[in-house]
């Protein structure tokens, strides 16, 4: 079972370059998020969608753009590179259940921006 | 004030004894409730959602106050493999079923 695939697993940055984080889910999950986790800040969301084509900002987009081309992909990409972008990312799918859904995530990048 | 807070501990436990700890959360419109697990370095995993005033799964047991907008998770019989970090998160479907994440509670339990 592949649930949510991410990848890289690890990647190392220049200042100003650019790259896309790839995630992938096999289980037809309607939403899909990117979050990034700190030192003692908890997951924050970056971006989400709730479907193929339809995609929304979260709690810290700036510096980072999606799409949702396919229910199954949803790429991160950042756009010019930074320090502060130093984090680990993890991608995660839900199934709507109505009420609030289980949440399945991959098994994160770690990224350092130098 | 942040939507979800968490005492980040970490709490140390004897192999064996029970640990609780709460979490408190400030959106009185929030409707779903779940306790993942993280261990180091690892991606979170569900480990118990909480959808009405209580669920309990094995050892683990969760409450929910909505009255005073703090969910618990309690810990019986602690084993070393319990040891990890405890991320509470809620979600509001009228917020685009967004989940939000508390900052966790670390949890190590020694011998």
């Amino acid at each position: 079972n592949a649930g949510v695939t991410q990848t890289p697993k690890f990647q190392v940055l220049k200042t100003g370059q650019s790259m896309t984080l790839q995630c992938a889910q096999d289980m037809n999950h309607e939403y899909m998020s990117w979050y990034r986790q700190d030192p003692g800040m908890g997951l924050r969301l970056i971006h989400y969608s709730v479907g193929a084509g339809i995609t929304d900002q979260g709690e810290v987009p700036n510096g980072y753009n999606v799409s949702r081309s396919t229910t199954e992909d949803f790429p991160l990409r950042l756009l010019s590179a930074a320090p502060s972008q130093t984090s680990v990312y993890f991608c995660a799918s839900s199934k709507d259940r109505g009420r609030g859904t289980e949440a399945f995530f991959g098994q994160g990048t770690r990224l350092t921006v130098v | 004030r942040k939507e979800v807070e968490q005492d980040p501990g970490p709490f140390n436990v004897p192999e064996g004894a029970t640990v609780a700890f709460n979490c408190t959360y400030s959106n009185s419109a929030s409707q779903s409730f779940f306790w993942y697990r993280q261990d180091c370095r690892k991606e979170p995993k569900l480990l118990m959602s909480v959808y009405s005033s209580g669920n309990e799964d094995g050892r683990f047991t969760a409450q929910l106050n909505r009255a005073s907008q703090y969910i618990s998770l309690l810990i019986r019989d602690s084993k070393l493999s319990d040891s990890a970090t405890y991320l509470c998160v809620v979600n509001r479907k009228a917020a685009g079923n967004k989940l939000t994440f508390g900052g966790g509670t670390r949890v190590l339990v020694k011998p």
